[in-house]
């Protein structure tokens, strides 16, 4: 399996609504990144996750919450979000932290109304 | 800091033509270099990246890319462009952040191909 599966791939909710995004691999990956990305922009990083453990965020704010509960699993955590958060949220996974060969998802836009 | 720019943010090319993107980045140091390619909401895929070694480096597809460090340049070139080509185009640069390492990537061109 060289994948890395994303799901829902398409998700519309009201601010007021709590929902999960879920990024699963099973290439024995030991970081998982979350990125965000606008229409017509780059890829923006949001989370990296190392062994498991939060490594970097990049100042997200707290209505996004990450979360790994294992070595496969990736799952970002959606809460009073705004409508300008719409946008198509990428998982990526690698070997390791330090190696470039990320592997991405295909991705779930995400339409907040 | 490190940064990738992608001067061409539109280029259209005829099919059967030949294709060169360009890219330029900043860093201090020997960087890692990537390019991507992104159809119409779908993920990134890994076209080609260079490490070290050999400057003229060869991805699927049919692509390559050249590093050339005078320039800080890392081009990305097709003899022959196929309409399945069209898609948006992202380099990237390995930067080095504290902890870890991290992914920056260029803005991105949009390649058209006409018939």
């Amino acid at each position: 399996d060289t994948e890395v599966t994303q799901t829902p791939k398409h998700l519309v909710m009201g601010m007021t609504n709590k929902k999960s995004l879920k990024c699963e691999q099973h290439m024995g990956h030991r970081a998982m990144y979350w990125y965000k990305q606008k229409a017509k922009k780059p890829p923006e990083l949001m989370f990296v996750y190392s062994y498991e453990k939060l490594s970097i965020n990049e100042s997200v704010p707290s209505r996004f919450s990450p979360e790994c509960p294992n070595s496969s699993l990736l799952n970002l955590h959606l809460h009073a979000l705004q409508p300008e958060d719409s946008a198509l949220y990428l998982c990526a996974s690698s070997q390791e932290i330090d190696n470039y060969g990320y592997t991405f998802g295909s991705g779930t836009r995400l339409t907040v109304v | 800091a490190q940064s990738v720019t992608q001067p061409d943010i539109h280029i259209t090319v005829s099919e059967g033509a030949s294709l060169e993107l360009r890219c330029n980045y900043s860093y201090g140091a020997t960087p890692y270099l990537f390019w991507y390619v992104q159809s119409p909401g779908q993920g990134l895929q890994l076209l080609l990246k260079y490490f070290s070694g050999d400057t003229l480096v060869q991805g699927i597809k049919g692509f390559e890319a050249e590093f050339k460090r005078s320039q800080s340049s890392f081009n990305l070139r097709k003899p022959s462009v196929h309409w399945s080509d069209a898609a948006e185009y992202f380099c990237a640069v390995g930067a080095s952040g504290g902890a870890t390492n991290k992914l920056i990537f260029g803005t991105g061109t949009l390649l058209a191909v006409q018939p």
